[in-house]
This record gives C-alpha cells, structure tokens and sequence, in this order.
C-alpha cells in the first residue's frame, strides 16, 4: 500500500509561536487535505490542496502542495491554545481516483 | 446543509454480540468510507462504498466485519460475535465522488466499548 510519512509526531510549543508540520509519501498524489482533530471528535476539514506548487491560507494556516507532488507541508503561525489537537495530512493517488491515505497525525501541544 | 452524520455516538457491546454503526452521508455525495481509530493512534482506512457497492474492502478484516450501503438509507457497519480488541472509535466520511477535485467530510465517529 501507500507509504504516507508524517512528521513530527507530537510537538510541545509555547503560546505565540510558529508550527511546522509535514507529509512525504512514496508515490505522486493528485490532492493533498489537512485536517484537525479534537479529542472526542471526528476530523475537521482544514485545507485542501490540488495543484503542485499550490499555497493556500485559511486564517493562521497555510498549506502548501509541494512541486515533486510527494509532500505537503502545514504551517500554523501564532499559535494559540486552541491550536491543540491532532494534525492529520491525506493524500490521493493519480491512479486510485477516490481513496486517500491518510498520515499518522501530528499531535500538537500549546502552553499557554 | 447537514454534515455527516452517525448514530449511535457511543455503543457498548458484550463478547459475543453484535454492533451495527450507522453512518448518514452529506447531501449530495454518494461515496462513503468507513475508518478505525485506536486511543493515540491513527486513521486505519476499512472500507470504501458507493451507492450499492463496495468498491474497495481492502482494510476490512475478512471475518466478522461487514459494510453496505443501500439505494436508501444509511450506510452501515456490520461487527458480529464482537471482541474486546474492536474496541475503538469509528469513523464515517463522505465524499461527492466522480469529481477531479474531491475532498472527504467526517462524521463525530462512534465509540465501541466491548466488556
């Protein structure tokens, strides 16, 4: 199956500052999607991404599609503890058109 | 628009019974796909249906477990003679389908507890 590299695991930053988070994977997607996860809840869609090379803001987050189309990275500047939760990145191949494999998450600690 | 939606939110079940988790899609889209989540852990992709048909099981453990998604009405994950290692929280997604640019919407998921 699809490899899907996410990195780091868990980051434990203080309140104001930026994040960095990032997925590689082993063949080429068509789209890369970010969500958030918080405790009891299912994910939320943050940013979907669908040209190589491709940056997209949705408030504090900006995403970008890389241009080999094998990574995507997902930037959070400011952080506030809202912030906390667990950052999954999915991707889809070319040659599977609906299915997405998805990373192992990024769990996200803010100190106030 | 309603998202997607699952029911029951939190189920217990003994050894031995049977869980039925219902997933209702967003308006409008026609694929479905059923996830498995352990405490800390990951997304594990289960099952992928469309309208009447599964397209992709891969993830599914072949014994037990089953999925469907009829012309009316919810999609439904099947576990019968359910242990406690099903214990986990499931998720449902939906997606429009047949669209270059697709994007997966989840449900709050449903929380399997097994005595």
């Amino acid at each position: 199956g699809q490899q899907l590299n996410q990195s780091p695991q868990s980051m434990f930053i203080q309140e104001g500052e930026d994040v960095s988070m990032n997925c590689t994977s082993s063949s080429i997607f068509n789209t890369w999607l970010w969500y958030k996860q918080d405790p009891g809840e299912g994910p939320v869609l943050l940013i979907a991404l669908y040209k190589a090379g491709e940056l997209t803001s949705n408030g504090r987050l900006t995403a970008q599609f890389g241009i080999t189309r094998k990574d995507s990275f997902l930037n959070i500047s400011a952080s506030i503890p809202s912030d906390v939760g667990i950052y999954f990145c999915a991707g889809r191949v070319t040659d599977n058109f609906n299915k997405f494999y998805f990373g192992s998450g990024t769990k996200l600690n803010v100190k106030p | 628009n309603a998202g997607v939606m699952q029911n029951p939110r939190h189920l217990v079940r003994r050894r031995g019974q049977e869980a039925r988790l219902r997933c209702s899609p967003m308006k409008g889209h026609s694929h479905v796909y059923w996830y498995r989540q352990l405490p800390e852990e990951g997304l594990k992709f289960m099952v992928y249906l469309q309208k009447e048909n599964i397209i992709d099981e891969s993830g599914m453990p072949k014994e037990r477990f089953s999925a469907e998604f009829p012309k009316e009405g919810p999609s439904i994950l099947r576990i019968q003679q359910v242990v406690r290692g099903d214990s986990a929280a499931y998720f449902c997604a939906s997606s429009p389908g047949g669209r270059a640019h697709d994007e997966q919407y989840f449900g709050p998921g449903t929380r399997l507890t097994v005595t």
